[in-house]
């Protein structure tokens, strides 16, 4: 079965910091990776869809890797703001659904 | 345009009873997902609805847990005799192809207590 560990559990930066969060997975064989980003309370705002064949995708101040053979992703996050303050989550695809991982909550200091 | 929707957006209940809770997924969209997100864990798979194939029920946790979808839209999860490790977040997502092979789009979830 696919496992999926996110590090760190937790995050605290101040405003205007770059960060980089990290995703990885047991099973490499993969169609795609997903980085959603989840509010208190609220469901799951998808960010970036990285296909198995892509390295990266870029969206905004957002860019996240996938790097198939060893298991990884990474969400880089530029220049971060309060706004971000969020739990940030990845999920790779099984058969008929996504394995999620426990995700990080993320907080930007103003 | 229009995202998934779900509805009741919270729901207290007492242990025994039963509950439905209810998806609308992304016009056009085939293929339906539930998951359940608990306190402290992550969120797990439930069970997939695709198009009129039988659906993938491999999630769900025990016989008191049913889902249906009507005319290939609207979905319907229901929890008969509810006990209180079933409080948790219920969500609904929706993509066009299915078998996880593209985006899936969640819609905000009913916050499901059991008392």
């Amino acid at each position: 079965k696919q496992e999926v560990t996110q590090i760190p559990a937790a995050l605290s930066v101040p405003e205007g910091e770059n960060l980089v969060l990290n995703c990885s997975f047991t099973d490499s064989a993969i169609y795609n990776l997903q980085w959603f980003r989840q509010d208190p309370g609220k469901g799951l705002t998808s960010l970036l869809l990285i296909q198995s064949s892509q390295r990266e995708q870029t969206s905004g101040r957002l860019n996240a890797s996938l790097d198939k053979s060893s298991g990884r992703s990474t969400l880089y996050i530029a220049a971060s703001q309060p706004g971000d303050s969020a739990t940030y989550l990845c999920a790779v695809p099984g058969a008929n659904n996504l394995f999620f991982g426990t995700g990080t909550r993320l907080t930007v200091i103003p | 345009g229009a995202g998934v929707s779900q509805s009741p957006s919270n729901k207290v209940t007492e242990k025994g009873k039963d509950v439905e809770l209810r998806c609308d997924p992304i016009s056009g969209h085939t293929a339906l997902y539930w998951y359940r997100q608990s306190l402290g864990q992550g969120l797990e798979f439930l069970i997939y609805f695709q198009g009129n194939s039988a659906p993938d029920k491999s999630g769900l946790p025990s016989d008191r847990f049913s889902a249906e979808r009507t005319g290939g839209s609207v979905s319907t999860l229901t929890i008969q005799r509810t006990q209180q490790e079933d409080s948790a977040v219920y969500l609904c997502a929706s993509s066009l192809i299915g078998q996880s092979m593209d985006e899936q789009y969640f819609g905000p979830g009913t916050r499901l207590t059991v008392t």
